[in-house]
């Protein structure tokens, strides 16, 4: 059971490059969302989806895109890099009846 | 709007003594949970304790312990015969029993980085 998986775990773009973040989940969950930590702020909502086919907006949302075409899968895309969006994002999962949330292992990204 | 506060930005402790870790918030709503999540430097979130706040009852799990008092709004982890293992950032976060329209968020704090000294 591989959980919650985010690809890449590093990345390094130059501001105005695009890219997405990867994130798949294989225990059928149909919460996802997105979040980003940055030191001294703790996590903050970026984009969450209740569903496949499903999006909203969190705390943070400028700058971010998001999709749902499955249950299991909820890339983040980056349309236009900015050094603001240098941070450590996670994905995270849980079903509609629990509680607990699953995080992924993150990705640090940088933006130069 | 709910928020979750914890106060102490780095905590530091000694093997096998007792830390407490701070954790206050604000809220209007009566039902909802409150979490304590680990992170060690591999990043990994991991769920270290949770509290339904319609139970009086603190939450044990092995070494780690909740103090949650209800009407102070706070929800402090207490963490007994510390190990080294357990160094840390330490995410304090609260969510909501219902959602709106069936979503629910997790708001966190900024976290606690405890330092566990041999």
């Amino acid at each position: 059971n591989a959980g919650v998986t985010q690809t890449p775990k590093f990345q390094v773009l130059k501001t105005g490059q695009s890219m997405t973040l990867q994130c798949a989940q294989d225990m059928n969950h149909e919460y996802m969302s997105w979040y980003r930590q940055d030191p001294g702020m703790g996590l903050r909502l970026i984009h969450y989806s209740v569903g496949a086919g499903i999006t909203d907006q969190g705390e943070v949302p400028n700058g971010y895109n998001v999709s749902r075409s499955t249950t299991e899968d909820f890339p983040l895309r980056l349309l236009s890099a900015a050094p603001s969006q240098t941070s450590v994002y996670f994905c995270a999962s849980r079903p509609p009846a629990n509680t607990e949330a699953f995080f992924g292992q993150g990705t640090r990204l940088t933006v130069v | 709007a709910q928020t979750v506060t914890q106060s102490q930005p780095e905590m530091s402790v000694q093997e096998a003594e007792t830390v407490t870790l701070s954790c206050t918030y604000d809220t209007s709503e009566s039902d909802y949970y409150l979490f304590w999540y680990k992170q060690p430097p591999s990043r990994q979130m991991i769920l270290v304790i949770r509290q339904e706040a319609y139970k009086q009852q603190n939450a044990t799990e092995n070494r780690f312990s909740v103090n949650f008092q209800k009407a102070a709004k706070s929800f402090s982890l207490k963490i007994s015969d510390s190990q080294l293992g357990d160094a840390a950032m330490y995410f304090c976060a609260y969510r909501s029993a219902r959602g709106t329209s069936g979503t629910y968020k997790y708001i966190f704090g900024t976290g606690t980085r405890l330092k566990v000294l041999a």
